[in-house]
Order: C-alpha cells, then structure tokens, then sequence
C-alpha cells in the first residue's frame, strides 16, 4: 500500500506570497492532519480534515487555511507569508478505524521564505 | 494546558545497550500513546503504539505505559548506531495528537 504523499517536497517563496501544498493520504484513510515542524517550537499541529469537514484546528493565524476533497486529498494554503513561517509542513493520514488511530507522517514540504 | 513533555537530550549509549527514553503527559483521560522516530532530514516514523497500562514488545522496542503516573516510555534493546535519531512521544487527547519535542538519541560503536 503506498505511504502518504506530499507535494511539493521543496518551495521557496518571498514574503507577502502564497503558497499551496497538497498532501495524498493512505488508500483508505479519511482523516488528514497537517503540522509544522520548526526546530525551536518542534511539531505544532495546524488542522485535522476528516470527510471533508475541519474537525480540529491549531492555535495558528487565519492565514493558514486547509480544505480537504471528496477523495480525502488534502491542500493547506499560507497566504501573505512572512518569514517566520519558514518551516517543514508534514501531513498525516489516520484510518480512524483501528483502536489507536496512529497517524502516519508523509515525506513534507520544505517551506522556505526569503 | 494539554502537555506532553519529554527529556530533550542528549542521550548518548554505547552499542549494545538499552536505551531508555521517557514521556510524561498531562490529561488523564488520554487513550492511546505513540512512539516516532526522525532521522535528521526526514518525517516522523511511527515506531510503536501502545494503549493498555504494562509493556508491549515489538521485535528490540518495548513501550511501557503507566496512566496512574501518566508516564509513557520506550526501551530499546541491543542499540544500533542506526537507532541515532530523536525520538518523538505522542498522546492522543481529545481526538488530537500532542506531540513531546523530542529525546535525542546518540549511539556510539
């Protein structure tokens, strides 16, 4: 079965742009999670997607937006960016039917902002 | 305040011997319990979970769980210098995942 998928691996962007990451989930799996990984704040989780509705959100600004499809594929969106928001931005799928619902992590998108 | 909190390291152990990482929780109510391990570079790699208060084994990992004492931690038996990595805790609560920021772990040959 393949693993979680996200694209794009790598992005640098200038300030004030946006920016659009996707992330395909496991086969099967209908809960998304997207977090960010800094090395001085470590993960902190931005929102959870499940059959396309937000079910859990972060303690992030309105500029991060998410949305999930009908096919449980996932998009985040980072507009007006601004530098501090430079990170590793991982995706995590879940089935949501086994007892511990673990969460599986994609490879990230490296977010870079000049 | 929903906390997960883990000793940052650095951890170093000789080859061959147990290294034993620790994760304290903060909500009681909390049901199951994860163990990932990062490579520099790379995403998180769920190692082992664990939902009943004792020991589960999986090949040289065991996690041990104790929800009176809200204490997660995991051995890992016969270090490799591969096992090199930091080791992330996990504690579902309330339907999210909190993460600890992580022991790293060093093994020297």
């Amino acid at each position: 079965k393949a693993g979680v998928t996200q694209t794009p691996r790598y992005l640098i962007k200038t300030r004030g742009q946006q920016v659009t990451l996707s992330c395909s989930p496991i086969s099967g799996h209908r809960s998304v999670s997207w977090y960010q990984q800094t090395p001085g704040q470590g993960l902190q989780f931005l929102f959870e997607y499940f059959s396309e509705t937000q079910r859990n959100k972060g303690n992030f600004p309105g500029r991060f937006s998410g949305r999930q499809f009908s096919n449980s594929r996932s998009e985040m969106n980072v507009s007006t960016l601004e530098l501090g928001d430079s990170a590793l931005y991982l995706c995590a799928s879940s089935s949501l039917t086994s007892g511990a619902n673990e969460q599986y992590f994609g490879p990230g998108t490296r977010l870079t902002v000049t | 305040q929903k906390e997960v909190e883990q000793n940052s390291g650095p951890l170093s152990v000789p080859e061959g011997a147990i290294a034993s990482l620790n994760c304290t929780y903060s909500d009681r109510g909390s049901q199951s319990f994860f163990w990932y391990r990062q490579y520099s570079g790379k995403s998180p790699e769920l190692i082992m979970f664990i939902y009943s208060n004792g020991d589960k084994e999986d090949g040289r990992f065991t996690a041990q769980l104790n929800k009176a004492s809200q204490y997660v931690s995991l051995l890992i038996r016969d270090s490799q210098p591969s096992d090199s990595a930091t080791y992330l805790c996990a504690v579902n609560m309330g339907n999210q995942f909190y993460f600890g920021t992580g022991t790293s772990l060093t093994v020297i040959p």
